[in-house]
């Protein structure tokens, strides 16, 4: 079945630091968005990307939905201790009684202040 | 307005039980979706309800089942609970079918032993 590969898997940076982080995919998506999920709770949604090239920010966060719109980017500026937790990209895929969001395997973030 | 509220929080059941888990959707939402989050596995999708009627369903096995009453709130059921089955179990609404601007719930943490 289709995939989202996330990577890195984890990242260990300071404060300040701004950080990258993709989603690949094998199969084309028309919808990329990113969550983030917090220890003990439900994820998020940060940021939805709808078009091919699209570049979206909200506040200090940056995502790209790629050319191929088999790729996606997520970038956060100058990061906070707040920035911890799991991010997770994610994709709709449709197929008859399947309709479903398939969601990448996550980047963990740890910020050191 | 009130989130997605989902009961209870914490559970430990025994092998070959079975349960009922609890999700209220936010208030205008008609469409509720399920997933099961593992370490191994990740964020996988369960199924959909929308209108009191499940409209897409993942790759789970049958002893996982689901409805939606006519105000929206959703329960799901696992029967002849197995170890395996031990996971964070997440309830996501939306406005529409297939509206993946979902609002997460905090989950139920099912521990089977």
């Amino acid at each position: 079945g289709q995939q989202l590969n996330q990577s890195p898997q984890s990242m260990f940076i300071q404060e300040g630091e701004d950080v990258s982080m993709n989603c690949t995919s094998s199969s084309i998506f028309n919808t990329w968005l990113w969550y983030k999920q917090d220890p003990g709770e439900g994820p998020v949604l940060l940021i939805a990307l709808y078009k091919a090239g699209e570049l979206t920010s909200n506040g200090r966060l940056t995502a790209q939905f790629g050319i191929t719109r088999k790729d996606s980017f997520l970038n956060i500026s100058a990061s906070i201790p707040s920035d911890v937790g799991i991010y997770f990209c994610a994709g709709p895929t449709y197929g008859g009684a399947t309709n479903k969001l398939i969601f990448g395997t996550g980047t963990l973030l740890a910020v050191q202040p | 307005k009130a989130g997605v509220t989902q009961t209870p929080r914490y559970l430990i059941k025994t092998r070959g039980q079975q349960v009922t888990l609890s999700c209220s959707p936010i208030s205008g939402h008609r469409s509720v979706s399920w997933y099961q989050q593992t370490p191994g596995q990740g964020l996988q999708f369960l199924f959909e309800y929308f209108s009191e009627t499940q409209r897409n369903k993942g790759n789970f096995p049958g002893r996982f089942s689901g409805r939606q009453f006519s105000n929206s709130r959703s329960e799901m059921n696992v029967s002849t609970l197995e170890l395996g089955d031990s996971a964070l179990y997440l309830c996501a609404s939306s406005l529409f079918l297939a509206d993946y601007g979902y609002t997460f719930g905090s989950g139920t943490r099912l521990t089977v032993v």
